[in-house]
């Protein structure tokens, strides 16, 4: 199972907005409605922000929205803030297997 | 609340098993509504799951094919925890390793991590 494909970098301005892919295939992504994303801070363990492709966890503010379209998910980020400065990481479940993207760092400018 | 405290040792020698227990508070390993994985990440290979058990009126478990031959989880109901073992490491096993807790086919609870180094 490949990684599924991010841009390395993403940057924005506070109360900017910015938005990262996510690309797999039909077998993961495209197949299933069961994307999510996570947000990571150094030295620290993933955080869940998105699940369900556009679903929020209780908590999260809904400056983070998701959304999908064949085989690519995207997180977007409205409303920059400079806790948001972050690694984030897409996830799709793909048949009795996770597989995850290979990372995007968002830098608050 | 939640919460997943793993343990282990920190330094593995190579061609041995690597082992850790994620402990579980505020819900059960037995939950029919939840699974219990086994995460880890390196600089080399980034976030990669390496499986998971999970009971749905029996135990199932499922192995990403990478580390398949090598790797065990196992749920234990006396303690309220899961395990992890995976055998012939060799330093390409280096990372930090996260248990988790899915639902909804999203990982909403992670433990603290573990980094363990495999060296002789």
């Amino acid at each position: 199972q490949s990684a599924l494909t991010q841009p390395p970098s993403a940057s924005g301005s506070p109360g900017q907005s910015v938005t990262i892919s996510c690309t797999g295939t039909s077998s993961d992504v495209g197949g299933y409605n069961y994307v999510s994303w996570y947000q990571q801070h150094p030295g620290k363990a993933p955080k869940l922000m998105i699940y369900e492709v556009s679903k929020r966890p209780s908590g999260v503010p809904d400056r983070f929205s998701g959304s999908k379209s064949g085989n690519t998910a995207s997180l977007t980020v409205s409303g920059l803030q400079a806790e948001d400065e972050a690694d984030y990481y897409c996830s799709s479940y793909a048949g009795n297997n996770y597989v995850f993207g290979t990372g995007t760092k968002v830098t608050v400018l | 609340q939640v919460q997943l405290q793993q343990s282990g040792p920190g330094l593995v020698k190579p061609s041995q098993t690597l082992s850790l227990t994620c402990a579980i508070s505020g819900d059960t390993v037995s939950s029919n509504s939840a699974g219990w994985h086994w995460i880890r990440q390196s600089p080399s290979r980034g976030l990669e799951w390496l499986g998971r058990t999970y009971y749905r009126s029996k135990w199932y478990n499922d192995y990403a094919v990478s580390v398949k031959s090598r790797i065990t989880i196992n749920p234990d109901t006396s303690k309220n925890q899961f395990s992890l073992q995976l055998n012939s490491v060799t330093p390409e096993d280096t990372a930090v390793y996260y248990c988790a807790r899915s639902g909804k086919y999203a990982f909403n609870i992670w433990g603290h991590g573990t980094m363990v180094t495999v060296s002789s």
